[in-house]
């Protein structure tokens, strides 16, 4: 496609679920990033991809997050026993690397009730 | 460690008057700068960017930013607002890797 791609637009949960969110990047981009964007605040980091690996996960809030890239393309966040202050957007990101810039998608808008 | 400083979470101009949207930086390397704007329901896109080669950057919609090492100011500007410019409006530092820290973004909001 021509831009990151981001399933779904809108997730409702209920408090206590399992969550994946799916991102597809610009293809033949190798780095891919995920946010989280809370009410009224600037997105924050997550998670950076190089190719396949998690080569920094520091921003992960903790270790109900994980997040895959098993071929390098398509990455998953995936969110276990879900809190409602885990409600935010969620955005993806990729790029062609280094200090090249960016390019979003819309977001997954994650509510937990 | 990298920081950016939104002045302003919200400002408000009139159709065709000036936009002046205000961001400080802190970054220990030459920083990479960006400026995001955000639709309602829309996602975020790149409107210019500053990557250590002229420090006055255009971008598109007529918005442009100055890069200003002294001040470690790197803010947006616009001649003449229109009503299509509302919208939240993103200041990013990068230190040349891949992680991104953002602002807390600035409300514009153009009055007809």
């Amino acid at each position: 496609g021509a831009g990151v791609s981001q399933t779904p637009s809108n997730k409702v949960t209920e408090k206590g679920k399992y969550v994946e969110l799916r991102c597809d990047p610009i293809s033949g981009h190798t780095a891919l990033y995920w946010y989280r964007q809370s009410l009224g605040q600037g997105p924050e980091f997550l998670i950076y991809f190089q190719g396949t690996g998690a080569a920094d996960d520091s921003g992960l809030p903790n270790d109900r997050f994980f997040a895959v890239r098993p071929e390098g393309s398509v990455s998953t966040l995936k969110i276990q026993r879900t809190e409602r202050g885990d409600s935010a957007v969620y955005l993806c990101a990729s790029s062609a690397g280094g200090a090249t810039e960016a390019f979003f998608g819309q977001g997954t808008r994650l509510t937990v009730v | 460690a990298q920081s950016v400083t939104q002045l302003d979470s919200h400002v408000s101009v009139s159709e065709g008057t000036p936009v002046l949207l205000r961001c400080n930086y802190s970054s220990s390397y030459s920083p990479s700068l960006f400026w995001y704007v955000q639709h309602p329901n829309k996602g975020l896109q790149l409107l210019l960017k500053y990557t250590s080669a002229a420090t006055l950057v255009k971008g598109i919609n007529g918005f442009e930013a100055e890069f200003k090492k002294s001040e470690t100011s790197f803010h947006l500007t616009k001649p003449s607002a229109h009503m299509s410019d509302a919208a939240e409006y993103f200041c990013v530092v990068s230190s040349g890797t891949y992680k991104y820290i953002f602002g807390t973004g600035t409300r514009l909001k153009v009055l007809a």
